[in-house]
């Protein structure tokens, strides 16, 4: 147990739906990272935040946002979802004050657009 | 930017032999370097790190990995392969960058164990 957790573990929906994923870090960690787990894209870093400051962006679409609350969770919202949206998302945390940059993984979260 | 690539998507060993995942990173300052496994249907969890002391990391469940500045490598061995090895393995880089320290994966090595 890397003592990061997400749900919901498994989500399905339909193509155009909006649906929101959450994470809750490492207790004492400030950084959240998402990525996305995808047989073509293979594993892809999304996007960070550093105490409730996005920090960095990766290959996030615009259709997908997040955010870090003051209790240090965070969220990852997908809207007009498509078929291609399918695909493991993952939440990593971290102390991110420079250290080793090791990141802990939750167990993810499994989304299938139908 | 800094990247990996992971040679062979798939390595298949009999049990009991030396298992060997190749990584090889690209990186313009000093990188961590890591190595996570993935069993099916589960989080990836940390194999081992390196983070610029001792080139020869030693991981959990018997795995140990070179850092080889000079062929930009971070190969993952194991003298002696078990049935519950097999997994998905991935070599990942990241850069100290302060409160910026994204991983970046290779694409992953399938290994399976041969009884």
């Amino acid at each position: 147990d890397s003592g990061v957790t997400q749900t919901p573990k498994h989500l399905i929906t339909a193509t155009g739906q909006r649906v929101t994923l959450r994470c809750s870090p490492r207790s004492g960690d400030l950084s959240v990272y998402w990525y996305q787990q995808s047989l073509d894209q293979g594993l892809q870093f999304l996007i960070q935040y550093y105490n409730g400051e996005e920090r960095a962006k990766g290959n996030i679409l615009e259709r997908f946002s997040a955010q870090q609350f003051p209790d240090l969770h965070s969220e990852l919202n997908l809207s007009s979802l498509e078929l291609g949206d399918s695909a493991l998302y993952f939440c990593a945390s971290s102390k991110g004050l420079a250290g080793t940059g090791e990141q802990f993984f939750g167990p993810g979260t499994r989304l299938t657009v139908l | 930017a800094q990247s990996v690539t992971q040679l062979g998507s798939h390595v298949s060993v009999s049990e009991g032999a030396l298992v060997l995942l190749r990584c090889n990173y690209s990186s313009s300052v000093p990188p961590y370097l890591f190595w996570y496994v993935q069993y099916p249907n589960q989080g990836l969890q940390l194999l081992l790190k390196y983070t610029s002391a001792a080139t020869l990391v030693k991981g959990i469940n018997g795995f140990e990995a070179e850092f080889k500045k000079s062929e930009t490598s971070f190969h993952l061995t194991k003298p002696s392969a078990h049935m519950s090895d097999a997994a998905e393995y991935f070599c990942a880089v990241s850069v100290a960058n302060f409160g910026n320290e994204k991983l970046t994966f290779g694409t992953g090595t399938r290994l399976t164990i041969i009884p």
